[in-house]
């Protein structure tokens, strides 16, 4: 197994396009997490799945974002018209229930103009 | 999640040993002491985690304090590899949401050749 792996690892669009995201997991792995990171912070947290069940998402992920996992394996993290204020690091995480650490893939960064 | 802080930045010599403090007065019985780091344009990646008593693994060791307030990440011998931002994270255990990670700014670990 090569980890998880994100693609694409550079997007640049421009303000109001949509941009879609995709994650691979560790395979077997049941629980899947995006994050977000700017620039000199720590991620933050975005939303989790169990299967392909989205169990939580947090404040920061509005109603121009979206995250799919439709069959328990890949993820996919759409933004639509994005804005000047989405450009970040969006990270992929997965593991096991019960198992404490997450592995993560190596991101995609995002830049809007 | 309780908060922990650390400094914002540490230096070190390459083969020296490397201590990496955290802070966490208001951490609960339940909470875990977990570290990361996230190697320049690269993911997080687990490093380490304990709950009461000191830890050992291949990467470094865990010294937890006695009244749990405060935490050491030890490297014995730091290499140019070992250069990163360093976060210490307290994770829930015995609540719901145990599952995702809460980042802070972490200390980012300059190692000198």
């Amino acid at each position: 197994d090569t980890g998880v792996s994100q693609d694409p690892r550079h997007k640049i669009t421009k303000r109001g396009q949509n941009v879609t995201f995709r994650c691979d997991p560790i395979s077997e792995h049941n629980r899947l997490y995006w994050y977000r990171q700017t620039l000199g912070q720590g991620p933050e947290f975005l939303t989790y799945f169990q299967n392909e069940a989205q169990l939580e998402k947090s404040r920061l992920l509005s109603d121009r974002f979206s995250a799919e996992r439709p069959k328990g394996s890949f993820s996919t993290l759409e933004i639509q018209r994005t804005e000047q204020g989405d450009s970040a690091m969006y990270l992929c995480a997965s593991n096991s229930f019960g198992y404490n650490e997450q592995f993560f893939g190596p991101g995609t960064r995002l830049t809007v103009l | 999640d309780a908060k922990t802080t650390q400094p914002n930045s540490m230096e070190s010599n390459e083969e020296e040993p490397v201590h990496l403090p955290c802070n966490h007065s208001t951490i609960s019985g339940t909470d875990y002491i977990h570290w990361y780091r996230q190697l320049p344009s690269q993911g997080p990646e687990y490093v380490i985690h304990g709950l009461t008593s000191n830890v050992n693994n291949r990467m470094a060791s865990l010294a937890i304090a006695e009244d749990r307030k405060s935490s050491t990440l030890i490297l014995h011998r730091a290499t140019l590899r070992d250069a990163a931002v360093y976060y210490c994270i307290l994770r829930d255990q015995g609540g719901g949401s145990n599952y995702k990670l809460t980042f802070g700014k972490g200390t980012l670990l300059t190692v000198n050749p």
